[in-house]
C-alpha cells in the first residue's frame, strides 16, 4: 500500500528547543516537499527535493532546514522554532517522470505548536 | 510562474443546494488542474484532476469541475450537497512538462447546513 508517513502527527513545543519532523514514503518517488498550512493561506511550499541530495527552497523556507540523504526520507528541521512556525504541516511526493499529471500523495499532517 | 485565487474564502449553503466554489489560476506554461478536499481535522484527498480531453471532469462524491481556458477558471460544482461536504477545498495547480510544483489557492470553507 502507497504510503507517505509523517511522524509526530501532533506537537507541542518551546520556542528554541530544536525539533525534526519526520516524513517518509515507501513509492520510491524522487520528488518530495513540505508545506506548510495556515488559516486563510491554503498551503504554502517551504522547501522541495527533486531528488537525493537535490533540495531546493519554496516560497516561505525562512525557519526550516531539510534533508534529502536517501530517497524515502525527507526531514524537516526547525532548528529555533519559534510562535510563528505554529501551524499544520503536510509532506507530499510524487513519481518525477510523470510531472504533476501523475498522482501526489500527501501525509497525514503534523500539527504543531509552538509556546 | 503559477498562481492560483480562490474567490470565495467560505461558503455558506443550506443541504441539498446546488454549490459552486470558484477557482482562477494564471501561468505561463500550460498546467494540470486539480481540486483537493480536506475533511475536519484530517489530511488532503484528491477530488478530481484536470489533465486533458474533455473539459467536464468528474470526481469523488458526485463532484464535478469544468476547465475553461480562455477564461483561466476550474470552478467546482456539486448539484445537491450534503452536511457530509462540509469541508476545506482547494484548488491546485501543477506545471504539465516542467519539473515545477504545485500550487495550491488559499481555500474555500464549505459549510453545509440542514
Amino acid at each position: 500500500e502507497a504510503q507517505v508517513t509523517q511522524n509526530p502527527r501532533y506537537l507541542i513545543t518551546v520556542t528554541g528547543k530544536k525539533l525534526t519532523v519526520t516524513c517518509s514514503q515507501n513509492m520510491n518517488h524522487e520528488y518530495m516537499s513540505w508545506y506548510r498550512q495556515d488559516p486563510g493561506l491554503g498551503l504554502r511550499q517551504i522547501y522541495y527535493s527533486m531528488n537525493v541530495e537535490a533540495t531546493d527552497k519554496g516560497d516561505v523556507p525562512e525557519g526550516y532546514k531539510v534533508s534529502r540523504k536517501e530517497k524515502r526520507n525527507f526531514p524537516l528541521i526547525l532548528e529555533s522554532p519559534s510562535p510563528n512556525q505554529t501551524s499544520l504541516y503536510f509532506c507530499a511526493t510524487k513519481s518525477q517522470g510523470g510531472a504533476w499529471g501523475t498522482e501526489a500523495f500527501f501525509g497525514q499532517g503534523t500539527r504543531l505548536t509552538v509556546v | 510562474a503559477q498562481s492560483v485565487t480562490q474567490l470565495d474564502s467560505q461558503v455558506p449553503v443550506f443541504e441539498e443546494a446546488p454549490v459552486e466554489l470558484r477557482c482562477n489560476y494564471s501561468s505561463s506554461v500550460s498546467v494540470y488542474l486539480f481540486w483537493y478536499v480536506q475533511y475536519p481535522n484530517q489530511g488532503l484527498q484528491l477530488l478530481l484532476k484536470y489533465l486533458s480531453g474533455s473539459t467536464l471532469v468528474k470526481g469523488i462524491n458526485g463532484f464535478e469541475a469544468e476547465f475553461n481556458k480562455s477564461q483561466t477558471s476550474f470552478h467546482l460544482r456539486k448539484p445537491s450537497v450534503h452536511i457530509s461536504d462540509t469541508a476545506e477545498y482547494f484548488c491546485a495547480v501543477g506545471p504539465r512538462r516542467s519539473q515545477g510544483n504545485l500550487i495550491f489557492g488559499k481555500g474555500t470553507k464549505l459549510s453545509v447546513k440542514p
